[in-house]
């Protein structure tokens, strides 16, 4: 298994710039999450999932886009870039019903400038 | 005032010292997280417990769920163990979503 796997582990974008973050896990969990952590500000959530074709807004969603189109996958999409995004992102997933252990992948570091 | 808050922030200790973490929360849950993150690192659960106690090597885990409370501890700790530990707890309605501390900063001196 590999686990939750996310591309790219670092990246440098322009202000206005597009790009997608990958997040992809091999464990057939149905939940599926993106968080962003800043210094002092601990761990927020964006966006979640609880299955393919389900997708729901956390704690800061704006600026933000997801879909899950297969259990494995879970995108997450800035459409316009702005530094306010320089963070890094975690990818968690986990079996759904009662609580499970999230696993979380390595991160990828944004920089906006 | 955060749903879920940890102390100390930053703590310094001897190698060799008895640490310990403590979490406050003030919402209903349906079990607690702890998570490790090294610097630069990704992060990796150590424990999900919902009640009492669990241990896992030098690391020992309690909740009181009653004073909405859980203690992480790490007996004989070495500078490997130097991270921030992360608390995080799970909502009593069961959607998975997490609610995360601000987290606490420790650093082991040899």
């Amino acid at each position: 298994n590999a686990g939750v796997t996310q591309t790219p582990k670092f990246q440098v974008l322009k202000t206005g710039q597009s790009m997608t973050l990958q997040c992809a896990q091999d464990m057939n969990h149905e939940y599926m999450s993106w968080y962003r952590q800043d210094p002092g500000m601990g761990l927020r959530l964006i966006h979640y999932s609880v299955g393919a074709g389900i997708t729901d807004q956390g704690e800061v969603p704006n600026g933000y886009n997801v879909s899950r189109s297969t259990t494995e996958d879970f995108p997450l999409r800035l459409l316009s870039a702005a530094p306010s995004q320089t963070s890094v992102y975690f990818c968690a997933s986990s079996l759904t019903g009662p609580p499970y252990e999230q696993y979380f992948g390595p991160g990828t570091r944004l920089t906006v400038t | 005032k955060n749903e879920v808050e940890q102390s100390p922030q930053n703590l310094t200790a001897q190698e060799g010292e008895f640490i310990t973490i403590n979490c406050s929360y003030s919402v209903g849950i349906s079990a607690l997280h702890w998570l490790q993150q090294h610097p630069g690192g990704g992060i990796v659960s150590l424990f999900m417990l919902s009640s009492g106690k669990k241990k896992h090597g030098r690391l020992i885990a309690t909740i009181n769920i009653q004073e909405k409370h859980s203690s992480l501890h790490i007996t004989a700790s070495h500078p490997r163990d130097s991270a921030v530990y992360i608390c995080a707890v799970f909502g009593s309605s069961n959607t998975g979503k997490l609610i995360f501390g601000q987290g606490t900063t420790l650093q082991v001196k040899p």
